[in-house]
């Protein structure tokens, strides 16, 4: 079945470097792709999406690069800092309806101060 | 606080008892979905509806059963049927088909 494939599972950085999290989809009728970052306790919330119209978007510290030949897209997180430490999951809409939302097992990011 | 509502956040029930969740929004969306969220396994679609008195399987609808009676709610029965029904269940809406979805916080349940 379709699927979208997450790594890494786990992302130990310092406070002030990079993190990179990458995500392979399988449809390749996908065109929305979504990040969603839930922090301990809470709600999973969107930080940023892409559509296949684009390779790439960006949002202040944050910004999401896509292959559509290769079937993958990541998020790249800059400068980053404590608050940012959460899981973090990817998600592509499967036959191209975001009603059928497929989401990968999420990676945890920690930032170490 | 976000629009959506689910209750209760904790939800403990008897093994073999049908159980419903509650799934309420404010902000006119067409669209809800509920998800079923385990450890390491990432959010898995159970149901969801795009417009009222509507609704489709998701990956795991077995065992579960959903109503969309009115726009603005979209409860979810886990029924006696579902074999592992403890988990983190997360309701979720949005205007339409791919753009954002707002996530509920989410209820606990646990059959003992």
């Amino acid at each position: 079945g379709e699927n979208v494939e997450q790594h890494p599972s786990t992302l130990s950085v310092q406070e002030g470097d990079s993190a990179v999290i990458k995500c392979t989809y399988s449809d390749s009728a996908s065109n929305y792709f979504p990040w969603y970052k839930q922090e301990l306790g809470k709600r999973p919330q969107l930080i940023i999406d892409i559509r296949s119209n684009v390779g790439e978007k960006k949002d202040q510290r944050i910004a999401v690069t896509l292959n559509k030949t290769a079937k993958h897209f990541s998020l790249h997180i800059t400068e980053t800092q404590p608050e940012d430490s959460a899981v973090y999951f990817c998600a592509a809409n499967y036959g191209g309806s975001q009603g059928n939302l497929i989401f990968g097992k999420g990676t945890k990011l920690s930032v170490k101060p | 606080d976000g629009g959506i509502t689910q209750s209760p956040k904790y939800l403990f029930r008897k093994e073999g008892q049908n159980v419903t969740l509650s799934c309420e929004q404010n902000l006119n969306h067409d669209a809800m979905y509920w998800y079923r969220q385990d450890p390491g396994q990432g959010l898995r679609l159970i149901y969801y509806s795009q417009i009222v008195n509507d609704f489709q399987k998701g990956d795991i609808a077995e065992g579960y059963s959903v109503s969309r009676e009115k726009k603005e709610s979209f409860p979810l029965t886990v029924t006696s049927a579902q074999k592992n029904p403890t988990a983190f269940y997360l309701c979720a809406s949005s205007i339409g088909e791919n753009t954002e979805a707002f996530f509920g916080q989410g209820t606990r349940l646990t059959v003992v």
